[in-house]
């Protein structure tokens, strides 16, 4: 049984940065395409992120220069660290998995973040 | 970047009737597209890729359809462990992008 178990979330300052966390068991996240996923509550996804084919990353507009997703495959977790975080970028982050390209049939539970003075 | 646009915002079905949901792309989407099922406190749940493939762990009674802009979510008789809120998706190009959502509701 797959699972995807996202830490490191919580309430930080404007301009603060945090590292999300996401362990796998259940699959590998070297064979795996990757990928952050958000939430505002109460409102709909948004694709934040993805790593796919060894170490190719993608990212939103909205993000790009202040996140940076990379992964540990010894430790099969796959982390997002977040910088000069927004009011905006306040959000449930959920970690998704595929082995096809780019629809998720696995996620995490997600992992709040709420970045506010 | 490709905009989806889903209709109905909210969809009001008695048990066992047919709902049918649609998701307009800005651009063609040959066959990246993918339909998701979120329940309130749950991560989304994948229902539909390549426009009409189901998983193996997904009900026959889930079906998409559709082609180049106009895609269908169709469920053809409700349960109540349906109603939820339904999103598209494509992976056709950076950056991945997804519907705002329709909101299944009891009538």
């Amino acid at each position: 049984e797959v699972h995807l178990v996202e830490t490191g979330g919580g309430l930080i300052q404007p301009g603060g940065s945090l590292r999300l966390s996401c362990a796998a068991s259940g699959l590998s996240i070297s064979a795996n395409y990757m990928a952050w996923v958000r939430q505002v509550p109460g409102k709909g996804l948004e694709w934040v992120s993805a790593i796919f084919n060894g170490a190719n990353t993608s990212y939103v507009d909205s993000v790009k220069g202040r996140f940076t997703i990379s992964r540990d495959n010894s430790k099969n977790t796959l982390y997002l660290q977040m910088n000069s975080l927004r009011a905006e970028d306040t959000a449930v982050y959920y970690c998704a998995a595929t082995l096809r390209w780019l629809n998720f049939d696995n996620w995490g539970q997600g992992i709040l973040v709420t970045v506010s003075s | 970047e490709i905009i989806l646009t889903q209709s109905p915002a909210t969809l009001s079905v008695s048990l066992g009737e047919r709902a049918t949901l649609s998701c307009r792309a800005s651009q063609t989407v040959p066959k990246q597209l993918a339909w998701y099922q979120q329940k309130p406190g749950q991560a989304p749940r994948l229902l539909i890729y390549g426009i009409s493939t189901r998983p193996t762990d997904i009900p026959a009674r889930f079906s998409g359809s559709g082609s180049g802009t106009e895609f269908t979510l169709t469920i053809s008789s409700l349960q109540s462990e349906d109603f939820a809120v339904y999103y598209c998706q494509q992976y056709k190009i950076w950056p991945l992008t997804f519907g705002g959502g329709t909101k299944v509701e009891i009538k």
